[in-house]
């Protein structure tokens, strides 16, 4: 089977820095990939890890660790319009699809 | 680019009825899917079309939902009879077949079902 966890809630100030962890149990791995969706509004792509180790896309970082089947989502210089709900989402192999995560709500207060 | 087109945008339905969704992929994206997201959780895959075959099913209630994809371009998901618990957004979207992990999948804006 496949099972990804995320914290549900995450509540930071503008201004600040916020990481979003998922970690991960599926039968096989490809990479992990993390999306932004704002209420109401479509899932959008923000990154994607197929190796160990830190992307980083401006104000947002992605980290990947295969040996602890874990990720965690970087978000810095934190603006009111990154409140959203954040998917962590991991990709198998051999063409198959996709398994996203429950989604981490995170509200930025002023 | 234009982005993925889904419609309607809301659907009211009571439960036992039918109904249907439409959803018109990126200009030359081969690859397809439809998610179901239900309040507070993740999209799960219901279904993924490859042009105009289908690659992946497993998880689609075969008793009540239907997909096709004509001519490898727009798609329509159906359920018939609709269920109370059939309530939520419907996702559609798509990708380059070739590269979809680095540049990710394009999500439609949805269609919010909800069955009274």
């Amino acid at each position: 089977g496949q099972s990804l966890e995320q914290p549900s809630e995450v509540t930071a100030v503008e201004g600040a820095i916020v990481q979003i962890n998922c970690t991960y149990q599926t039968s096989g791995f490809y990479g992990l990939s993390w999306y932004q969706q704002h209420d109401g509004g479509a899932p959008t792509f923000l990154s994607y890890n197929g190796l160990d180790g830190l992307e980083e896309t401006g104000r947002f970082s992605s980290f990947l660790s295969r040996s602890d089947s874990y990720g965690y989502l970087l978000l810095q210089e934190l603006q009111m319009k990154d409140s959203a709900s954040y998917f962590c989402a991991v990709s198998l192999p051999f063409g198959q699809n996709f398994v996203f995560g429950p989604g981490t709500r995170l509200s930025v207060l002023p | 680019e234009a982005g993925v087109a889904q419609s309607p945008r809301y659907k009211i339905i009571e439960k036992r009825q039918s109904v249907a969704f439409w959803c018109n992929p990126i200009s030359g994206h081969a690859t397809l899917y439809w998610y179901q997201q239900i309040l507070g959780q993740g999209p799960k895959l219901l279904i993924q079309f490859q042009n105009n075959g289908v690659v992946d099913d497993s998880q689609l209630p075969k008793d009540r939902f239907s997909a096709e994809r004509l001519k490898g371009v727009d798609s329509t998901l159906k359920i018939q009879p609709a269920k109370l618990e059939d309530s939520a957004v419907y996702l559609c979207a798509s990708s380059l077949a070739s590269d979809r992990e680095r540049d990710g999948y394009t999500f439609g804006s949805g269609t919010r079902l909800t069955v009274v």
